[in-house]
């Protein structure tokens, strides 16, 4: 059973416009939580990382927040591009050992429109 | 940019070939890692080194083996390919041995297996 779920599974938006993606996990313990930016036919590429004590982050027009109660993360990005258009990845690390193992969400496809 | 490269990007080959899929990195990292994705899912991990002469199975049982003899490195190979190897393969490395350390990834080879 995958521990990190993303929604929505996809979104359209038009170019300008701002969203918000969602990410909860059930991994414990946790020790961190990454947001992957995947073009089509790429690899992901990291856009934040945050810790346990961490509850927000931001990377130019990218901003991450997490809540480690309730095990939520959201990726909010605003005045999206038409580069933003990818798939966008929730990446749970957890504590089970040095390097902790990765849990993967499936992405949310995002797709601006001009 | 990571400087990690896999070639091929794209392999069309028919049932019980054997193929090697290369990953080379440049960033001197000790871990290297290859991660299976279907469309729309999550990434699994097939394989891992820590560094030369080091291998291990991921989470996702693979047919396919893995070497480490050098540390810039890191093939896969499937010794006789079948269309359930159809796949996108990632690679990725790491440097360090903290959890927060950040896995570069490749830009992937799509296989198709007739």
């Amino acid at each position: 059973k995958n521990q990190v779920e993303q929604s929505p599974q996809s979104l359209i938006i038009l170019e300008g416009k701002n969203c918000t993606l969602q990410c909860n996990y059930t991994v414990s313990p946790f020790s961190n939580l990454r947001w992957y930016k995947q073009d089509t036919g790429r690899g992901p590429v990291s856009l934040t990382i945050m810790t346990f004590s961490e509850n927000t982050k931001s990377n130019g027009r990218y901003t991450a927040t997490l809540d480690a109660d309730t095990k939520q993360s959201s990726l909010h990005i605003t005045a999206s591009q038409l580069s933003d258009s990818a798939s966008y990845i929730c990446v749970v690390n957890d504590r089970g050992s040095t390097l902790g193992r990765l849990y993967f969400g499936r992405g949310t496809q995002l797709t601006v429109w001009p | 940019e990571a400087d990690i490269y896999q070639t091929p990007r794209y392999l069309v080959i028919g049932t019980g070939k054997k193929i090697t899929l290369e990953c080379s990195q440049t960033m001197g990292h000790d871990k290297m890692y290859w991660y299976q994705q279907d469309p729309g899912m999550e990434l699994h991990l097939i394989h891992y080194s820590y560094g030369v002469n080091s291998t291990e199975k991921g989470d996702l049982s693979s047919e396919s083996t893995v070497s480490r003899i050098r540390t810039e490195h890191f093939p896969l190979t499937l010794e006789s390919a079948r269309p359930s190897h159809t796949s996108q393969y990632l690679c990725a490395s790491c440097q360090g041995a903290s959890s927060t350390d950040t896995q570069y990834f490749g830009p992937g080879t799509r296989l198709t297996v007739l």
